[in-house]
């Protein structure tokens, strides 16, 4: 398996673009998990899926952003507009619940820049 | 949630033993304790895995009292690419927050 792929790896947009990150959970994993990390904030959990279904986005900042899951193997965080505060590494996880042992899966990451 | 408790930082030199201990007293009956490995530039990776007494895998050990309100998570012959930030997580595995983590800096 490819592990949870994302992309793109590096974006820079100007302040009041729409921004569309994008993640491939691996197959068979039933949870994808969408974080944000930043020197000043650390990891912080915007929303979780289960089975495609959004189960907790309280971590999400505002109404500028939101996520999606359509199917089992692609989900969509987007940023609409967007600012410079919203610069930051976004990842994406997945795991299987119900089977402990091995945790999440991160992907490599998106670098996103808002200038 | 339980919350996590773990020292900012830690210095150690290569081929020393390195334990990291996180305090979780409000763990719940449910809750598993996960540690992860996170270097620059890279998402963070799954370690090792826990619920009590002792889990010990290729890459480290973990160990948890009968009280689970802490867990250490232990090192063995740290090499300089060891330096990375090492989180401890408590949950169900549903809903998975990351505190500060520790950050470990091993010198030659």
């Amino acid at each position: 398996d490819a592990g949870v792929i994302q992309s793109p790896r590096h974006e820079v947009t100007e302040m009041g673009q729409e921004v569309t990150l994008r993640c491939k959970p691996i197959s068979g994993h039933n949870s994808l998990f969408w974080y944000r990390q930043t020197m000043m904030r650390g990891l912080e959990l915007l929303i979780y899926f289960n089975n495609n279904v959004p189960i907790d986005d309280s971590g999400m900042p505002e109404d500028r952003f939101s996520a999606k899951m359509p199917n089992a193997s692609f989900s969509t965080l987007k940023i609409q507009p967007s600012e410079p505060r919203d610069s930051a590494v976004y990842f994406c996880a997945s795991s299987l619940v119900g089977v402990r042992q091995w945790g999440y899966t991160f992907g490599s990451g998106t670098r996103l820049t808002v200038v | 949630l339980a919350k996590t408790t773990q020292p900012i930082s830690m210095d150690s030199y290569e081929g020393q033993e390195v334990n990291i201990t996180c305090s979780h007293n409000n763990i719940a009956t449910n809750d598993y304790i996960t540690w992860y490995q996170q270097f620059p530039s890279q998402g963070p990776r799954f370690i090792i895995q826990g619920y009590k007494t002792k889990v010990t895998n290729e890459v480290a050990s973990l160990f948890i009292p009968a009280d689970r309100k802490s867990s250490t998570l232990s090192l063995p012959r740290v090499s300089l690419s060891d330096t990375a930030v090492y989180y401890c997580l408590v949950g169900d595995n549903n809903d998975m927050r990351f505190g500060a983590g520790t950050r470990l800096t091993v010198k030659p």
